[in-house]
């Protein structure tokens, strides 16, 4: 399948500071990507979804200025956790659907492991 | 507003048994249905559906759609401890893919 790769795998930063994760898909190009928040023994809460070359759309309830998402180019979204705290601690997922070759399916990165001290 | 609703919840059985895991949705212009598996980390893809009616199988797993009843069912046959972990049943309507609580498969040895 399909590969996304999502760096840092974990982090933790102290309580004010900002913190880029980043999601590259690494044999396909990717106009939509799509970033998740998990909190434990929960499900995937979609915050947002990320267009190349346009600005993301957010789901109710997320901060834009808070968790902002760049999509520069078709293979790499990044999703910035400005001025963290420790609320914001919690397992950050993204994922990218290959539709060029007509799949649909979503592959997921990793996951990153953000703990906010 | 689009929604996904995954029961059980959470699921303990004894190893050789068989589970069936179920999954319904109302979402807008309804395109497929995806199964995925999480054990530590982030999801693995084990099913996507299209079709209403048709069976999709690998190994131990199978899954079918009906898009009437706006209704999917995950069956795990034989099963085995490697089996445990959150099963997540999504819809993906438009452009953004939405997830069901998951259910909570524990295999008992």
């Amino acid at each position: 399948g399909a590969v996304v790769s999502q760096h840092p795998s974990r982090v933790i930063c102290k309580s004010g500071t900002s913190v880029k994760i980043e999601c590259r898909s690494l044999d396909f190009q990717a106009t939509t990507m799509f970033w998740y928040r998990q909190f434990p023994k929960k499900s995937l809460m979609l915050m947002a979804t990320s267009n190349e070359g346009s600005k993301a759309t957010y789901e109710q309830g997320v901060e834009k200025d808070k968790f902002l998402i760049n999509h520069a180019s078709l293979t790499l979204s990044t999703l910035t956790v400005t001025s963290a705290h420790p609320e914001d601690s919690s397992f950050y997922i993204c994922s990218a659907r290959d539709t060029s070759r007509g799949r649909a399916e979503a592959f997921f990165g990793q996951g990153t492991r953000l703990t906010v001290v | 507003e689009d929604k996904v609703v995954q029961s059980p919840l959470s699921l303990v059985v004894h190893e050789g048994d068989t589970v069936t895991l179920n999954c319904s949705y109302e979402v807008t212009n309804f395109r497929s249905l995806l199964w995925y598996k999480q054990e530590k980390k982030a999801p693995t893809f084990l099913f996507m559906l299209t079709s209403s009616g048709i069976e999709k199988k690998s190994g131990r797993l199978s899954s079918i759609l009906d898009k009437k009843e706006l209704f999917s069912i995950l069956n795990i046959t034989a099963t085995q401890t490697g089996d445990s972990a959150i099963y997540l049943c999504a819809a993906w309507p438009s452009d953004k893919i939405i997830f069901g609580k998951g259910t909570r498969l524990h295999i008992l040895p």
